[in-house]
């Protein structure tokens, strides 16, 4: 099947820039998306990007996709504590009509020092 | 977007019993999905909640253990059933309105004890 991978774990200090980053394996992946999980909490959607695209930027959120490598990145600039958390990457491939499943990494564990 | 709500948020179960979670959304969407997430690890999709007809599992999943129901395009239920401490994850409901954006529920914490 299909895999995502990402590093576990991101520690940086408050107001530095975190870079989160992922690896897929579906060369037929249409959307990418980075998720946010606090603590207890379900999933927040951050931002995505449509595989046809290399960049998208969204407030202190800036998505890279490298579509030849297969690698996703997420920066978050002027980092902050609220922003601890998990971060997860998905990828949803092309696998015919009506196919919305979404593929998971295990998460990035981002921790912010104070 | 979609708010997804879900209940119940938590749940402390005895094994060998019910339990049924309820996913709503205040919009028709497309596609509703249930995933598990085991303690520590990322997400496992168990299986897609078609409307009107039998849910579609994934390798591992099967309708006995986990049935599931969507009577309408705003509305699914998972149940976990005859419950044992490996069934203790956090169970998301998830829910497309198109072919973009994926939005999940906050999640239904559940310890079998």
């Amino acid at each position: 099947g299909e895999d995502v991978e990402q590093s576990l774990f991101l520690s940086v200090r408050e107001g530095d820039s975190s870079v989160i980053n992922c690896t897929y394996t579906d060369s037929s992946s249409t959307y990418l998306y980075w998720y946010k999980q606090e603590p207890g909490a379900g999933l927040q959607l951050l931002t995505y990007i449509f595989s046809n695209m290399d960049m998208k930027q969204d407030q202190r959120l800036t998505v890279l996709l490298n579509k030849k490598d297969k690698h996703l990145s997420l920066r978050i600039a002027d980092t902050q504590t609220g922003d601890s958390a998990i971060y997860f990457c998905a990828e949803k491939g092309d696998s015919g009509a009506g196919s919305y499943q979404l593929t998971f990494g295990k998460g990035t564990k981002l921790s912010v020092i104070p | 977007s979609a708010v997804i709500s879900q209940k119940p948020s938590r749940d402390i179960c005895q094994r060998g019993t019910s339990l049924t979670i309820q996913c709503q959304v205040d919009s028709q969407v497309t596609m509703m999905f249930w995933y598990r997430q085991q303690p520590g690890q990322s997400l496992t999709l168990i299986a897609t909640a078609n409307q009107g007809s039998e849910a579609t599992y994934e390798s591992g999943f099967v309708i006995d253990k986990f049935p599931i129901s969507r009577p309408n395009l705003t509305f699914s239920t998972l149940t976990v059933s005859n419950m044992s401490p490996e069934d203790s994850s956090i169970y998301l409901c998830s829910a497309h309105g198109g072919n973009t954006e994926a939005f999940f529920g906050q999640g239904t914490r559940l310890t079998v004890v």
